[in-house]
């Protein structure tokens, strides 16, 4: 079936460093791909999004290519801020594009920035 | 402001107890979603709903019931038949007729513990 593989947590960086959390994916056909974030206590929040190979989805500074000759998703950030702490979800589209309900997510990598 | 909005923000539950999880939406979407987040993992599907009186089971149906009487309602209930409901639990809607291209709007959710 399909799966998402993300880099393990939690991670923890400085104000400005460079961010990379790896996202891997096993997926029939060519799903969408999607990163979510969520704040401590609530719920999630699309990130960013790519609908196919190639593509790059970008928002707040954050990036991640839709990788298909490596399977990957890597989520990317130039400089990072405290106020990016949080846990990072990589998602993977339903196989047969009906619902965007049933995507498949990765287990969540925290992270944390420290001033 | 639209959004969709869960509660209790947190609930306990007592032994052979059944409890409803509250979740409204002022978005005028037609699909709405149930997904269980344990710690340190990603999210299950437990029951969706693509429009009014029809819902289907998820992964994780077993122990769970929904219904869905109106559009801006889906309510969960969590029956004594669940043996380990402690959880977060996430309500979460979109337009089902962009498929798995469209993002998930996810309400802060409601944190499920046993006495």
């Amino acid at each position: 079936g399909d799966s998402v593989t993300q880099m393990e947590g939690p991670v923890t960086l400085s104000e400005e460093a460079f961010l990379t959390i790896n996202c891997t994916y096993t997926a029939t056909g060519y799903p969408s791909l999607f990163w979510y974030v969520q704040y401590p206590g609530e719920g999630l929040q699309l990130l960013l999004k790519a609908t196919k190979a190639d593509d790059k989805g970008s928002n707040k500074g954050f990036e991640a290519t839709y990788r298909k000759e490596t399977t990957s998703f890597h989520l990317e950030k130039g400089s990072v801020q405290v106020s990016d702490s949080a846990v990072y979800f990589c998602a993977l589209g339903d196989p047969y594009n009906t619902n965007a309900g049933k995507s498949t997510f990765g287990d969540g990598t925290t992270l944390t920035v420290k001033p | 402001d639209g959004g969709i909005t869960q509660s209790p923000k947190y609930l306990f539950r007592k032994e052979g107890q059944n409890v409803t999880l509250s979740c409204e939406q002022n978005l005028n979407h037609d699909a709405m979603y149930w997904y269980r987040q344990d710690p340190g993992q990603g999210l299950r599907l437990i029951y969706y709903s693509q429009i009014v009186n029809d819902f289907q089971k998820g992964d994780i149906a077993e122990g769970y019931s929904v219904s869905r009487e109106k559009k801006e309602s889906f309510p969960l209930t969590v029956t004594s038949a669940q043996k380990n409901p402690t959880a977060f639990y996430l309500c979460a809607s979109s337009i089902p007729q962009g498929g798995t291209n469209e993002k998930l709007f996810f309400g802060s959710g409601t944190q499920l513990s046993v006495l």
